[in-house]
């Protein structure tokens, strides 16, 4: 099976500008969670989607929102970008999302916003 | 409220020595531990996990770790390291009902540097 796939790996913005990063589940799977990862602040939890619902969300403002499509797969949309939105965003699937499950991680999309 | 500690950021051996990375947890209900290793520009890899069961869970890589409720841990281990396992090791557990359900909760993170 393939595995995650996340578009574009690399991205430049600039500040005020939006952006929508892109998920591809491994084939089958049908939760997809979000996660940014910064030197600072380590992973941190955006949200998970299953069957095109958001389950749960992070604490994470506003500007920060997703959606799944019927084929599971995902975006997360930044809008009004800030500097301390450089990050590397992870997407990762799993099954059914439950707890028991592995969750399995992209390559991630590295967003620098200058 | 679910949290894992990684009490290292750094852990140095030597090739062939045995490696343990240490992880220490916290949860409301059952423990549903994992390690992932990343390696530079690069996501999120799994290694193993504990959900029930034998208290030492064996993974990929030769990697293994042993589950303790006692002491609420569960450190990775390896045998014999090689220079090829330096990396990024992670630590997490897995929220179980409502509103913590599909996320995981990670450490801070340990780089292990494997010397020649």
């Amino acid at each position: 099976k393939a595995g995650v796939t996340q578009t574009p790996r690399y991205l430049i913005k600039t500040r005020g500008q939006q952006v929508t990063l892109s998920c591809s589940p491994i084939s089958g799977h049908r939760s997809v969670s979000w996660y940014q990862q910064t030197p600072g602040q380590g992973l941190q939890f955006l949200f998970e989607y299953f069957s095109e619902t958001q389950r749960n969300k992070g604490n994470f403002p506003g500007r920060f929102s997703g959606r799944q499509f019927s084929n599971s797969r995902s975006e997360m949309n930044v809008s009004t970008l800030e500097l301390g939105d450089s990050a590397l965003y992870l997407c990762a699937s799993s099954s059914s999302g439950s707890e028991i499950e592995t969750q399995y991680f992209g390559p991630g999309t590295r967003l620098l916003v200058l | 409220a679910q949290s894992v500690a990684q009490p290292e950021d750094q852990v140095n051996v030597a090739e062939g020595n045995p490696l343990t990375v240490k992880c220490t947890y916290s949860v409301s209900g059952n423990p549903y531990l994992f390690w992932y290793v990343q390696y530079p520009n690069r996501g999120l890899q799994f290694l193993l996990k504990y959900i029930t069961g034998d208290n030492l869970v064996k993974g990929s890589y030769g990697f293994e770790a042993e589950f303790n409720k006692s002491q609420t841990s569960f450190h990775l281990k390896k045998p014999s390291a090689l220079v090829s396992d330096s990396a990024l090791y992670f630590c997490a557990v897995r929220g179980a009902r409502g509103s913590t359900l599909g996320r995981l909760y990670f450490g801070r993170g340990t780089q292990l540097t494997v010397w020649p």
